[in-house]
């Protein structure tokens, strides 16, 4: 049970180049989020999804599409990087009862 | 979600017990109390959570006042390694989790 894995770990991207993060989970939870955290700060929804199809924004969507094909996973796009979006990316399951379970991140620098 | 208060900062002496405040005295009667805590450069962790009765698991103990306007988190033996952001949340168990700044815990040897 490997729970919520993020890849990659690092990325450096030129201004305007686009890539895609991947979360997978393994606990079957049908509930998974993006947050990105800057330096200092806290975090802050990116998008979510209850389920297999739906999707949803955050609170800082602007730049970042997501999609969500199966349970299992939960893909966030960057279309066109710009330096604003340097910041570490955490994706997140979440059970009713029990919270949430977060991924190690990403660590994203945009130059 | 009702809004928290935490202070920004702490310190613990190790081995002691690390008692860590959260006010949300808007709080309505559905909303949960949640603690996460964060380590350095980690994802935030799980720690506790609870509607009204205390709570106690392997981590932590969680203490809420009866009017339900406050509540505190009880590391009952804290360790180095417990150095950490701690957020207190107080949200719907169907909400998204949204963070404040926390109380950075830091425990001295």
């Amino acid at each position: 049970n490997a729970g919520v894995t993020q890849t990659p770990k690092f990325q450096v991207l030129k201004t305007g180049q686009s890539m895609t993060l991947q979360c997978a989970q393994d606990m079957n939870h049908e509930y998974m989020s993006w947050y990105r955290q800057d330096p200092g700060m806290g975090l802050r929804l990116i998008h979510y999804s209850v389920g297999a199809g739906i999707t949803d924004q955050g609170e800082v969507p602007n730049g970042y599409n997501v999609s969500r094909s199966t349970t299992e996973d939960f893909p966030l796009r960057l279309l066109s990087a710009a330096p604003s979006q340097t910041s570490v990316y955490f994706c997140a399951t979440r059970t009713y009862d029990y919270g949430y379970t977060f991924g190690s991140g990403t660590r994203l620098t945009v130059v | 979600d009702a809004k928290t208060t935490q202070p920004p900062s702490m310190d613990c002496a190790e081995g002691r017990a690390a008692n860590l405040p959260c006010n949300h005295s808007t709080i309505s009667g559905n909303e949960y109390v949640y603690w996460y805590r964060q380590i350095h450069s980690q994802g935030p962790q799980y720690i506790i959570h609870g509607l009204k009765n205390n709570e106690t698991n392997e981590m932590a103990s969680l203490i809420i006042t009866e009017d339900r306007k406050s509540s505190t988190l009880i590391l009952p033996h804290a360790t180095l390694r417990d150095t950490a952001v701690y957020y207190c949340i107080a949200m719907t168990g169907r909400r998204a989790l949204t963070f404040g700044s926390g109380t950075r815990l830091q425990v001295q040897p």
